[in-house]
């Protein structure tokens, strides 16, 4: 398996567009988090599904954010509209089930300007 | 309560040192202790992993020890290498499965 896929690597967009940002999991993977990592807050779990539906998005930071899962092999983190405060490294990760690693993607650095 | 105490922010160890780094939390609800490397550019990977019922483990030259009635735990890595300058993160997960991380160290190992 080639692991957690995320696109884009680097994303650079102006504040007040949309951003979303895609994740394709581990196959046979029930679990999906999205985690967002920057210097001053260290990773923060945002929210994670279980067999596609969201069970915990108490870190979404605001309704700007919001996240899917339309099946078991994709699921997106959307922010509209985007600020500057967002800028980060937002990063998947995938686990078959909550007492195993949790593997994660290579992370979508997104810059807002 | 639900947070993880990491320390030192930074440490730099000379080639061939023990690097340690320390970690303490407050609830006692947690059941699973993992250590998380991070290379510049790559998502975090499981190192080391450790569940309350023992007091150490130990993987080639990383070994995590535990403290519970201390609410506290380590990971020591002998002779360290240049290999191993990284980001490491110490977390704890809840009874909601979810992982608490701590604010993760940066190790540098010099040559």
């Amino acid at each position: 398996d080639a692991g957690v896929i995320q696109s884009p690597r680097h994303e650079v967009t102006e504040m007040g567009q949309e951003v979303t940002l895609r994740c394709k999991p581990i196959s046979g993977h029930d679990y999906l988090f999205w985690y967002r990592q920057t210097m001053m807050r260290g990773l923060e779990l945002l929210i994670y599904f279980n067999n596609n539906v969201p069970i915990d998005d108490s870190g979404m930071p605001e309704d700007r954010f919001s996240a899917k899962m339309p099946n078991a092999s994709f699921s997106t983190l959307k922010i509209q509209p985007s600020e500057p405060r967002d800028s980060a490294v937002y990063f998947c990760a995938s686990s078959s089930d909550p007492n195993t690693e949790a593997f994660f993607g290579q992370g979508t650095r997104l810059t807002v300007v | 309560q639900q947070q993880v105490k990491q320390s030192p922010q930074s440490l730099i160890v000379q080639k061939g040192g023990i690097s340690i780094i320390n970690c303490a939390y407050e609830n006692t609800a947690f059941d699973y202790f993992p250590w998380y490397q991070q290379f510049p550019g790559k998502g975090p990977a499981l190192l080391i992993a450790i569940r309350p019922d023992v007091s150490e483990k130990k993987e080639g030259r990383f070994t995590i020890s535990f403290n519970k009635s201390a609410k506290q735990f380590s990971l020591h890595i002998m002779d360290s290498q240049p290999g191993d300058s990284a980001t490491y993160f110490c977390a704890a997960r809840n009874s909601n499965y979810q992982l608490i991380w701590g604010a993760g160290t940066k190790l540098i190992i010099k040559p």
